[in-house]
């Protein structure tokens, strides 16, 4: 079955970067974007941007231009999202998920704790 | 970025009927049909429906959504107290290349 297993929770402080994996099983890796969301405490869902894991290709919305990278590890099937020049306006729980017919698989999510 | 417009609340009574709806542009739901996920408290996401009336297998029957111009819209009849949750609404924009959300809608089972 799919899986979509993602790394623990961090603390990082102000200006600091986070570095999330999400590591998938179940289904052909390279057939399937995958996309980045997040959840601010209390808040809705806000869509961080999407990878291409057959090419390493990568897009993401003008607000998180110049700040956050998305990789893959074709070798481990794991996608990796790090986002740097952190504010306590990035604490959020963070999520992978797979696009097939909208986003059909999640991430149980990792929360992502800025303070200082 | 522009999202797509929920009402923040919905509330109705055990067994009763609810319809949640989600407005966008001719840029996002009214072109590329919009999809539906519900969220319990301390859970991510789940996918309920896509291109605006397909429901994933597993999904309980009593979900029905569909669309009208710029507005999408979910049905959940019977309602029971496992559908008080989060509803999220979500659709590609083609006009910013991004996917947007809904702010969500919490429904309340009385």
């Amino acid at each position: 079955q799919v899986q979509l297993v993602q790394s623990g929770a961090e603390v990082k402080e102000p200006g600091a970067s986070v570095k999330v994996s999400c590591k998938t099983s179940g289904y052909t890796f390279t057939a399937h974007f995958m996309h980045w969301v997040r959840q601010a405490p209390g808040q809705g869902l806000e869509w961080m941007g999407m990878l291409n894991p057959a090419d390493g290709g990568a897009g993401h919305p003008q607000k998180f231009q110049g700040r956050v990278t998305m990789t893959r590890d074709t070798s481990t099937r794991t996608v990796y999202m790090e986002l740097s020049s952190l504010t306590s306006e990035d604490t959020a729980v963070y999520y992978c998920t797979r696009e097939s017919n909208s986003f059909d698989y999640w991430g149980q999510g990792t929360l992502v704790t800025v303070s200082s | 970025q522009a999202g797509l417009t929920q009402p923040p609340s919905v509330s109705k009574g055990l067994r009763q009927t609810a319809t949640l709806t989600c407005t966008g542009n001719s840029n996002n739901v009214g072109d590329q049909g919009a999809a539906w996920l519900q969220q319990q408290q301390g859970h991510p996401p789940k996918l309920l429906s896509y291109r605006d009336h397909n429901r994933p297998s597993g999904i309980s029957e009593r979900l029905s959504a569909s669309r009208s111009g710029n507005t999408a819209s979910l049905t959940i009849t019977g309602l029971q107290p496992e559908d008080e949750a989060d509803y999220y609404c979500s659709a590609w924009d083609s006009s910013l290349s991004a996917w947007v959300f809904g702010g969500g809608t919490k429904l309340t089972v009385l």
